[in-house]
């Protein structure tokens, strides 16, 4: 069962532009929801997180936008830049230490 | 600080084999968690550890086991290697109970 759900699977943005990603979720229990950066051959880097009584957190180009009531949250990525281009994934977590994690959005800025 | 490292960073098993993949968590940091990362599943929850206990733990068969070391360095083994354990395992260290560093992962291919 697939806890997060992230759309879309790629996108592509000029640069300058706004890249959108948006992510669903079930489990009510959630209660963090970070974004992580993923470059090829590296790990994936913490960009942002938000917690459930914020519906906005931005820092520098990077918004998250939260929505309780429709369990559903998303990554705004202003002014996008080639060295944007990645792989973003959210991710959602409960008690604990464990991520559950969306399927990935595979971002390519064109300059 | 220096970041979580992971060894070997690649490695070539042949079925049946068993590997053992090595987690130096960040400085401080007493969590460990483990996560596959596949083409087809996308990134999973593997199981973590924090002084020295499992503390949570994926949907993974017993083949995959793990543990943790006073000084927090984590160490994974999969024991009876199949193909479909080819991935990319990540280790991600934590101080408390939100943001997780992951490491740059141990690539696994398995022929």
């Amino acid at each position: 069962q697939q806890q997060v759900k992230q759309s879309p699977q790629s996108l592509i943005v000029q640069k300058g532009g706004i890249s959108i990603i948006n992510c669903a979720y079930e489990n009510t229990a959630f209660d963090y929801f970070p974004w992580y950066q993923q470059f090829p051959g590296k790990g994936p880097a913490l960009l942002i997180a938000i917690r459930p009584d914020v519906s906005e957190k931005k820092e520098g180009r990077f918004t998250i936008s939260f929505n309780k009531s429709a369990k559903q949250f998303s990554l705004h990525i202003m002014d996008s830049q080639p060295g944007d281009s990645a792989t973003y994934f959210c991710a959602a977590k409960a008690a604990g230490n464990k991520l559950t994690f969306g399927g990935g959005t595979r971002v390519l800025v064109k300059p | 600080k220096a970041g979580v490292t992971q060894t070997p960073r690649y490695l070539i098993k042949t079925r049946g084999q068993q590997v053992t993949l090595s987690c130096s968590p960040i400085s401080g940091h007493r969590s460990v968690s483990w996560y596959q990362q596949t083409p087809g599943q996308g990134l999973q929850f593997l199981f973590e550890y924090f002084s020295e206990t499992q503390r949570n733990k994926g949907n993974f068969p017993g083949r995959f086991s793990g543990r943790q070391f006073s000084n927090s360095r984590s160490e994974m083994n999969v024991s009876t290697l199949e193909l479909g354990d080819s991935a990319l395992y990540l280790c991600a260290s934590s101080t408390n109970q939100e943001t997780q560093y992951f490491g740059p992962g141990t690539r696994l291919l398995v022929l």
